[in-house]
């Protein structure tokens, strides 16, 4: 059965740091990787897409790049800022209409 | 553009009430739909998805149906509502193939008292 990690579960930061999120899959046999925000209470809003034939995707000071061998992929959030703040949910797209998703890390900028 | 609607917001039900959550998507045809619930620092599990009008495939036996009256409409039902069924429903369009991209609705808090 696939499974979804995602690391770190929680993280605090002041502003400004780039930060790296990390979500790995039990097993590498993902056609392709979607990377979410989701705000407290809010539903998911998509953030990027890595298709099949890409290895990375970029939007603004976000990046993320998928590892398929490895069955991992990385979000990257340059120079981060309060507005950033909510939790970042990766799910990858197994076939058979599925999506799998992590559990998420939940971020916190401080000003 | 295409946009995807949910509602309501917020639904406070006593046991043993109906359920009808209703999700409506703009702008695209013949969508994959997907109804998923997400409990409090838990990932989100999958419920029902939908291929086509009047095709309904459930991945968790519950105490909850779905239905899919119209190509762009998905309804997620129940006849008798349960404690256990308390949570944030969120509904979901795809865009299908290989290269599919999923797009959520608000959500919908769901508390069953």
């Amino acid at each position: 059965k696939q499974e979804v990690t995602q690391i770190p579960a929680a993280l605090s930061v002041p502003e400004g740091e780039n930060l790296v999120l990390n979500c790995s899959f039990t097993d590498s046999a993902i056609y392709n990787l979607q990377w979410f925000r989701q705000d407290p209470g809010k539903g998911l809003t998509s953030l990027l897409l890595i298709q099949s034939s890409q290895r990375e995707q970029t939007s603004g000071r976000l990046n993320a790049s998928l590892d398929k061998s490895s069955g991992r992929s990385t979000l990257y959030i340059a120079a981060s800022q309060p507005g950033d703040s909510a939790t970042y949910l990766c799910a990858g797209y197994s076939g058979a209409y599925k999506y799998i998703f992590g559990t998420g890390t939940r971020l916190k900028v401080l000003a | 553009s295409q946009t995807i609607h949910q509602w309501p917001a917020t639904l406070v039900q006593p046991v043993g009430s109906p359920l009808s959550l209703e999700c409506t998507v703009e702008g695209t045809s013949n969508p994959n739909l997907y109804w998923y619930r997400q409990a409090a620092g838990r990932g989100l599990q999958l419920l029902f998805y939908s291929v086509g009008i009047g095709q309904i495939s459930s991945e968790v036996p519950q105490n909850l149906s779905a239905s899919r009256p119209q190509d762009r409409q998905f309804i997620l039902s129940s006849k008798k509502l349960l404690l256990s069924d308390s949570g944030f429903y969120l509904c979901a369009w795809a865009t299908g193939g290989w290269n599919t991209e999923a797009f959520f609705g608000q959500g919908t808090r769901l508390t069953v008292v």
